[in-house]
């Protein structure tokens, strides 16, 4: 049973432009939500996370939205750079819980 | 901040051999996590250390399982007996607080032939 969803397995987009990945979860205990960027080869890293009390949060040139009531995230990335193409993982878990559901992953590749 | 490092990278047996990795966690954090990842999925939480007590494991960590963090530092997995099914990246994560974000290490590649 997928309590996280990344629907989307691949995404190709423009350097320069914006990148929009997207994540549902059908768990309403969920109220933590992070985003980790993988390279071939290297473990997840983490990249920017969001608590249920907000509905969005910005890092630099990475932001993530929140929607509560349509249990959907995504993360922008504005300006898309080429090093940017890695495969990006949403991740979710409930206040004192330990594990982290993952999704399934989406290949963001940024064209020169 | 050196990072989470494990060890080895890559591990290729045979069918019914025993294998162990190490973890090392950041050194700060008294929390530790085992993962296991699948081609084509996300990481999958195997079991979890607050300092040296292993406080809950996943159903998917078999009787074939065991971990271990003696001191509250290192940590080891060992999974005997091994089975094609086996063939996975293992990941270790470890974090300062339950609220803060899970810092994950570059994995073991397990192959089984």
């Amino acid at each position: 049973d997928q309590q996280v969803k990344q629907n989307s397995p691949s995404l190709s987009v423009q350097e320069g432009r914006i990148s929009i990945l997207n994540c549902d979860y059908t768990n309403s205990m969920f109220d933590y939500f992070l985003w980790y960027k993988k390279y071939p080869a290297e473990g997840p890293t983490f990249l920017i996370s969001i608590s249920s009390i907000k509905d969005k949060n910005e890092d630099g040139r990475f932001t993530v939205f929140l929607n509560k009531s349509a249990k959907h995230l995504s993360l922008h990335i504005v300006p898309s750079q080429p090093g940017d193409s890695a495969v990006y993982f949403c991740a979710a878990i409930q206040t004192g819980a330990n594990n982290l559901f993952f999704g399934t992953g989406t290949r963001l590749t940024v064209i020169p | 901040d050196t990072g989470v490092s494990q060890d080895p990278r890559h591990k290729i047996t045979k069918r019914g051999q025993n294998v162990t990795f190490r973890c090392d966690p950041i050194s700060e954090h008294n929390r530790l996590y085992w993962y296991r990842q699948t081609l084509g999925q996300g990481p999958e939480f195997l079991t979890y250390f607050q300092n040296e007590a292993q406080l809950e494991k996943s159903r998917l960590l078999s009787d074939r399982f065991s971990a271990e963090r003696p001191k509250g530092s290192f940590s080891t997995l060992e999974i005997q007996r091994t089975e094609q099914g086996d063939s996975a990246m293992y990941l270790c994560a470890s974090s300062s607080t339950g609220s803060q974000p899970q810092h994950f290490g570059d994995g073991t590649r397990l192959s089984i032939l």
